[in-house]
């Protein structure tokens, strides 16, 4: 059974940075790709990132360009969001998801989601 | 980018009823396009994808169709945990982009 869990969530200050993991079991991590998807408060979906089964390709929001990073360590079966420069409009509840498979497939399976808080 | 518009936003319907929910994308994208099903507090669902294959464990009540631009998620006879959020969503291009999504209410 896919299993993903996510962590590292919290309320940052404007300005500040936070490292979101997401914890993968139950398939071979390293192919597949991942995304990060976030939700503010009351709103839509809105994907984040994409990263590729073997960490080498990545592709980002304009919204989140240049201020965050994902990557992914295989041999942990861990996927991470590096968020800097954090502005209120990050508030969101952030899921990471597994792709079926690589890039131009959708997700199959989503973790619980860790809320980040950018408030001062 | 291409944009998804969902219709309706919302909808109210009554236990056992049928409800169509319409998703457009702004260019055609195949058949690249997924829907989701999100209770409130919790991760969004894989319901369907490539239009209109049902991932495993979805319940055949749940059909999808379309190609292109225009999408349609059919859900037949509904039943109270029915009653929750859908999104269309498509993986055709980078962005990928959410439909604003359509509440199902019951009436």
């Amino acid at each position: 059974e896919v299993q993903l869990l996510e962590s590292g969530g919290g309320l940052v200050q404007p300005g500040g940075s936070l490292r979101l993991s997401c914890a993968a079991s139950g398939f071979t991590f390293s192919n597949y790709a991942m995304i990060w998807v976030r939700q503010p408060p009351g709103k839509g979906l809105e994907w984040v990132s994409i990263i590729t089964g073997s960490g080498g390709s990545t592709d980002y929001a304009d919204s989140v360009k240049g201020r965050f990073t994902i990557s992914r360590d295989n041999s942990k079966n861990t996927l991470y969001l590096l968020m800097n420069s954090l502005r209120a409009d990050d508030t969101a509840v952030y899921y990471c998801a597994k792709q079926k498979w690589e890039l131009r497939t959708a997700s199959d399976s989503w973790g619980q989601g860790t809320l980040v808080t950018v408030s001062s | 980018d291409i944009q998804m518009t969902q219709s309706p936003s919302s909808l109210s319907a009554s236990v056992g009823d049928r409800v169509t929910i319409t998703c457009r994308a702004s260019q055609g994208i195949s058949n690249y396009l997924a829907w989701f099903q999100q209770k409130p507090g919790k991760a969004p669902k894989s319901l369907i994808y490539a239009a209109s294959t049902l991932e495993s464990g979805v319940p055949s009540k749940f059909s999808g169709s379309g190609s292109g631009t225009d999408f349609t998620l059919t859900i037949s006879s509904l039943q109270p945990e029915d009653f929750v959020t859908y999104y269309c969503q498509q993986y055709n291009s980078y962005p990928l982009t959410f439909g604003g999504g359509t509440k199902v209410e019951i009436k």
